[in-house]
């Protein structure tokens, strides 16, 4: 099974500041890679796909880039809306991907 | 708009069964493969199964294989998970999510939307 480990944990940022996120692969993932953005109480929303293509919706300020094993999820300017618990996914092998633990961005 | 709505969630004992079910509007059910993905408390979401527009083509992740059983009913508009010989590490929100597309071309490996979420608790 591939793993993801993403990092750090947890980011406490304040708004306006520019948020880096992590996602390694224990093994190459290709560009097979997803970022979701998950709020309380709600579903996961798909932000990034096959590493750094933007969904439908989503605003220029989330770019994902990588490839491989290690992917960068990045929010250059940080909106009170995205304070949230952001997953990566990979589907290196379909249809059994896996997510990562999760990295929750907190206000400072 | 796309919806998605699951239902059929709630408490069950260790070894019961339940169904759950995904009503979906708004696109057309029967073009789109589609996906039950589960949350536990506090941790990633974890892939359940994966069933074809038609149906044909059926995947389990290895912890739920010969336990739970994917279907669809194209007619209805909906999305089934039978699960049985329920395990206390089946707690979770079980969400149905239809796969992505974007500008006509549509991407199996990812999900969206995904509806609300149901809750199953699995306890004696």
């Amino acid at each position: 099974e591939i793993v993801l480990t993403q990092s750090p944990d947890t980011l406490s940022l304040s708004p306006g500041e520019r948020a880096t996120l992590s996602c390694r692969a224990s093994q190459s993932v290709s560009r097979y890679l997803a970022w979701y953005q998950q709020k309380p109480g709600q579903a996961p929303r798909l932000l990034i796909y096959d590493a750094s293509n933007r969904a439908t919706g989503i605003p220029a300020r989330f770019s994902g880039s990588g490839s491989g094993t290690d992917f960068t999820l990045t929010i250059s300017s940080l909106d009170p809306e995205d304070f949230a618990v952001y997953y990566c996914q990979q589907r290196r092998n379909w249809p059994r991907g896996t997510f990562g633990q999760g990295t929750k961005v907190e206000i400072k | 708009e796309v919806q998605l709505v699951e239902s059929g969630g709630g408490l069950v004992q260790p070894g019961g069964s339940l169904r759950l079910s995904c009503t979906a509007s708004g696109f057309t059910f029967s073009s789109f493969e589609m996906n039950w993905v589960r949350q536990a408390p506090g941790k990633g979401p974890e892939w359940v199964s994966y069933i074809s527009s038609s149906g044909s083509t059926i995947y389990y992740a290895d912890s739920v294989e010969g336990r739970f059983t994917i279907s669809r009913d194209n007619a209805q508009n909906s999305l089934y998970l039978q699960m049985n010989s329920l395990r206390a590490e089946d707690t979770a929100v079980y969400y149905c999510a239809k796969q992505y597309c974007d500008d006509g071309k549509c991407y199996g490996a990812w999900f969206g939307p995904w509806g609300q979420g149901t809750l199953v608790t699995v306890s004696s």
